[in-house]
């Protein structure tokens, strides 16, 4: 069965500090990769996105995410964190044509310190 | 206002106890989907529906059923509320585009306890 794993469960940094939160899926076909951000007592919002080409992509807040198809993986980076980035980060994958059913990883705490 | 709204954002019931949370939205969307989240396991899907006459079982839908009143509307209901589904369930919509793609768009979520 198709799964995203996410490798850190609880990540703290001081602010100004580098982020990267790993991702891994297991599918060896077509994938839709996503991060989702959910600050606190909000519900979760659309980070950034891969569907194909570029596989560096930007998205909002300075976030970007690499998709590298040999290692299965779609890690979220932010050269500067904030503390306005303390949130729960979510990558999830959805195959392509499978209806949106996006499968989603175990999330990420991120706790930024001022 | 919202896009997605979901009623109540916070409820309390007993073990054996009917409950239903209520989904809306104004998106114009005609898939909709209902989630819920666990601490350490992300969230996982208990029903889609794609349109008024089609729904369809998530990974998790024992214990729970749907009702799709209107392309609107889409309510979860738990006929008897057992305490290991407390969690924080999350209603989201797509438009056809976006299903294929995986983009959704999110309510904020309803807290569910059972004592």
């Amino acid at each position: 069965a198709q799964s995203v794993s996410q490798h850190n469960h609880h990540v703290i940094l001081s602010e100004a500090a580098s982020l990267e939160l790993g991702c891994n899926y297991s599918y060896g076909g077509t994938v839709n990769l996503f991060w989702y951000v959910q600050y606190p007592g909000q519900h979760l919002q659309l980070l950034l996105k891969y569907f194909s080409g570029d596989p560096l992509v930007k998205g909002i807040k300075g976030f970007e995410a690499e998709f590298i198809k040999s290692k299965f993986s779609f890690n979220l980076r932010k050269p500067s964190v904030q503390w306005s980035d303390t949130a729960e980060y979510f990558c999830a994958a959805v195959i392509y044509n499978q209806g949106g059913k996006l499968i989603f990883g175990q999330g990420t705490e991120l706790s930024v310190k001022p | 206002d919202a896009d997605v709204t979901q009623t109540p954002r916070n409820r309390i019931t007993k073990t054996g106890k009917r409950i239903m949370l209520e989904c809306s939205q104004t998106k114009g969307h005609d898939r909709m989907y209902w989630y819920r989240q666990d601490p350490g396991l992300g969230l996982r899907l208990i029903y889609y529906s794609f349109d008024v006459k089609d729904i369809n079982k998530g990974e998790i839908s024992d214990g729970y059923s749907v009702s799709r009143q209107a392309q609107a509307k889409f309510s979860l209901s738990l006929e008897s509320a057992i305490p290991n589904q407390t969690a924080l369930y999350f209603c989201a919509t797509s438009d056809r585009r976006g299903a294929n793609t995986g983009e959704l768009f999110f309510g904020e979520g309803s807290r569910l306890t059972v004592l």
